[in-house]
């Protein structure tokens, strides 16, 4: 079967850090991979997706990053991380275009 | 333009009554797919129901069905029932296109439920 697995659970970085955020999905090849960003009480903005290795789709101008250094892993980084970048950050992964995607449990990420 | 519409920032609905969550998307691929997700307050993404764009009939999984109007770009979810634990929010979601690898998965802003005992 199929899993997904997003690190770490909670995290809180101070103004100015980076930030790394790791997605990997088991038991499928050449998923099509997702990175959201849920503000507090909002809904869910689509940051990045990415049809295959190296290949990044960017959804909107920002302070992050993502890349696909392997089929079924997904990173999400930023240089220095802003207050704006506080959230929910939320992974997932589909195949079919007639699939639901599937998701992570979620990064709830704090800048101070 | 919004791709997912959901006009509704916060519903409440008496147990064991029937409400309907509203949704209208923007596409101009005759091919897309649309989605439901439940999110608890723990944060998880719930996959709910699919409805797909040439589906003559409308999505149904339990007490969950979509009331899908083509012409009309709007597919509302219908709860049957409601439980205390149909509390959440829920986001409509859209899907475009037939190629095989996919693309985009766009998202609305969501509906806050909630379940008066």
């Amino acid at each position: 079967s199929q899993t997904i697995h997003q690190w770490p659970a909670t995290l809180v970085q101070p103004v100015g850090s980076p930030l790394s955020l790791e997605c990997t999905v088991e038991g499928t090849s050449n998923p099509n991979l997702y990175w959201y960003r849920q503000a507090a009480g909002r809904g869910l903005q689509l940051l990045f997706y990415s049809v295959g290795i190296g290949q990044i789709s960017s959804e909107v101008p920002q302070n992050l990053s993502a890349s696909r250094p392997q089929d079924r892993q997904f990173i999400l980084s930023s240089k220095k991380l802003l207050l704006s970048d506080s959230g929910f950050y939320l992974c997932a992964w589909t195949k079919r275009t007639d699939q639901e995607a599937f998701f992570g449990q979620g990064t709830r990420l704090t800048v101070v | 333009a919004q791709k997912i519409t959901q006009t509704q920032p916060g519903m409440f609905v008496q147990e064991k009554e029937a409400v309907t969550l509203d949704c209208t998307y923007d596409t101009s691929d005759p091919s897309y797919g649309l989605f439901w997700y439940k999110q608890p307050s723990s944060g998880e993404m719930i996959f709910l129901i699919y409805q797909g764009s040439y589906d003559q009939q409308n999505a149904t999984e339990g007490r969950y069905s979509l009331n899908f109007q083509k012409a009309r770009k709007s597919a509302n979810l219908v709860i049957s029932a409601s439980q205390l634990g149909d509390s959440a929010m829920y986001f409509c979601a859209m899907r475009e296109g037939k190629d095989y690898f996919g693309n985009q998965f766009y998202f609305g802003t969501g509906t806050s439920l909630t379940v008066i005992p």
